[in-house]
C-alpha cells in the first residue's frame, strides 16, 4: 500500500535562507509524486509533480524537488526563502486504485523569520 | 474565472443534526473529491466521484454521504452518525485522466458544539 512519511512537522528558517521539507513514500507501483501548498485557511495549490522523465522538477514560486528512487524520497527545496513562503507543505502519492486518488503525508508547516 | 466554490466557509451544528456542505465547480472537471483535514494529520479522503451519478467510498467514509446528480456539484452531508466531525473539509476537482493534479475549493470549518 502507498504511503508517505513527512520528516517534521514544523520547520523553521531565515529569511535567505535554504529550504528543506523532507518526504518519504512507499508505493508498490512506480509513484507519481507531488507538492501541495496551503496557505492559511485556504485550499491546496499543487506546487510541482513527478510523473515520469527528469527527476529534478521545477515547480512554481522557485520550488523544486528531486525524485531519488534508491532513496524513496521526494524532497522539497527552495535556494532561499521569503516571508511569503510560510505555508503548510503536504507531499501524496497517488494511491495505487490509480485516477487521482491522492494520499498525502501529515503536512510540514513552514516558519520564515526575518 | 474558472475554479471550486465551497459554502459554507464556517458552520456550527448541535450534536445529532446533519449538516450539508457545498462544492460547486466551473472547471468541466468530470472527477471530484472530499478530503477532510484534521491537524496533524494531512488529508483523507472521504469520498469520489469519476462521473455523473456514480460515486466510490474513500478511506474514511463512514459518517457521511454525497451525491453526484450534476458535474458542477458534489455536496457533503456529515451525518449524526460521524462520531467526530468537528474538521476542515476541503472540496476537489480534477479531469479524469490520473496525472494527480486536484484544483481545490477553500474549504469549509465545521465546529460541533
Amino acid at each position: 500500500a502507498q504511503s508517505v512519511t513527512q520528516l517534521g512537522s514544523h520547520v523553521s528558517v531565515s529569511e535567505g535562507a535554504l529550504v528543506l521539507l523532507r518526504c518519504n513514500y512507499s508505493s508498490s507501483v512506480p509513484p507519481y509524486l507531488f507538492w501541495y501548498v496551503q496557505y492559511p485557511n485556504q485550499g491546496l495549490q499543487l506546487l510541482l509533480k513527478y510523473t515520469t522523465g527528469a527527476t529534478l522538477v521545477k515547480g512554481i514560486n522557485g520550488f523544486e524537488a528531486e525524485f531519488k528512487k534508491s532513496e524513496t524520497s521526494f524532497h522539497l527545496t527552495k535556494p532561499s526563502a521569503h516571508m511569503s513562503d510560510a505555508a503548510e507543505y503536504f507531499c501524496a502519492v497517488i494511491h495505487s486504485g490509480g485516477y487521482n486518488k491522492l494520499i498525502f503525508g501529515a503536512g510540514t508547516r513552514l516558519a520564515v523569520h526575518p | 474565472d474558472g475554479g471550486i466554490t465551497q459554502s459554507p466557509k464556517y458552520l456550527f451544528r448541535k450534536e445529532g443534526q446533519n449538516v450539508t456542505l457545498s462544492c460547486e465547480q466551473n472547471l468541466n472537471h468530470d472527477a471530484m473529491y472530499w478530503y477532510r483535514q484534521d491537524p496533524g494529520q494531512g488529508l483523507r479522503l472521504i469520498y469520489y466521484s469519476q462521473i455523473v451519478n456514480d460515486f466510490q467510498k474513500g478511506d474514511i467514509a463512514e459518517g457521511y454521504s454525497v451525491s453526484r446528480e450534476k458535474k458542477e456539484s458534489f455536496p457533503l452531508t456529515v451525518t449524526s452518525a460521524q462520531k467526530n466531525p468537528t474538521a476542515f473539509y476541503l472540496c476537489a476537482s480534477s479531469r479524469a485522466s490520473g496525472t494527480g493534479e486536484l484544483f481545490f475549493g477553500e474549504g469549509s470549518r465545521l465546529t460541533v458544539l
